[in-house]
């Protein structure tokens, strides 16, 4: 099965600063991965996502992920957080090729505090 | 946009009743999913639901749970007998397609707490 690791659980900035919140994942194969994010009150929802081609991967609201294949690695990045991006973001992998049925597996989830 | 609803946003229960979670996927949507957080904890697969069947199930979906389309709106997850380990935020998600490659469109939640 997958594993999904999200290494930073709670991450405090001041706007304008740069944001980089790392992801890992098990799986040796061709992956697809997802950044989810769920702002307080609200639903999960579709950052971005990668399936083939170029591993930069540009999402909604400035937001970017970096595919390193080499490193098992889809990191999400933004050059200049504001503090409407308060919110949990979530790294999710589906269980594989074998599977039929887009399974997500979840990171924990990393808390980001932005301060005005 | 649509989206995915459910009901009720919070709800609290004793140990042993049952409670069923309302879900309505987004309406031209074929597959359907349930998911779990307990507090603290990773979001976690719990059922996905295709053509009126369960199509994969993980390993926390016992006989406790079921899950069910009982009209062509509504999609609901029943736990007959809670235990307080049962409590977290349940969510709901659905797909146009089935492949791995879809966005789940997820809806808001519903807290349960089991006392």
């Amino acid at each position: 099965a997958q594993s999904v690791s999200q290494h930073n659980h709670h991450v405090i900035l001041s706007e304008a600063a740069s944001l980089e919140l790392g992801c890992n994942y098990s799986y040796g194969g061709t992956v697809n991965l997802f950044w989810y994010v769920q702002y307080p009150g609200q639903h999960l929802q579709l950052l971005l996502k990668y399936f083939s081609g170029d591993p930069l991967v540009k999402g909604i609201k400035g937001f970017e992920a970096e595919f390193i294949k080499s490193k098992f690695s889809f990191n999400l990045r933004k050059p200049s957080v504001q503090w409407s991006d308060t919110a949990e973001y979530f790294c999710a992998v589906p269980s594989g090729r074998g599977s039929t049925l887009g399974r997500l597996y979840f990171g924990r989830g990393t808390q980001l505090t932005v301060w005005p | 946009e649509p989206e995915v609803t459910q009901t009720p946003s919070h709800q609290v229960t004793q140990m042993g009743q049952e409670v069923i979670l309302r879900c309505v996927p987004i309406s031209n949507h074929l597959y359907f999913y349930w998911y779990r957080q307990i507090l603290g904890q990773k979001v976690e697969f719990l059922v996905s639901f295709y053509n009126n069947e369960i199509s994969e199930k993980s390993e926390i979906f016992d006989d406790q749970f079921s899950v069910e389309r009982p009209d062509g709106s509504n999609f609901t997850l029943k736990i007959r007998s809670t235990k307080l380990e049962d409590s977290a935020m349940y969510f709901c998600a659905s797909t146009l397609g089935g492949g791995y490659q879809e966005t789940q469109y997820f809806g808001p939640g519903t807290r349960l707490l089991v006392l």
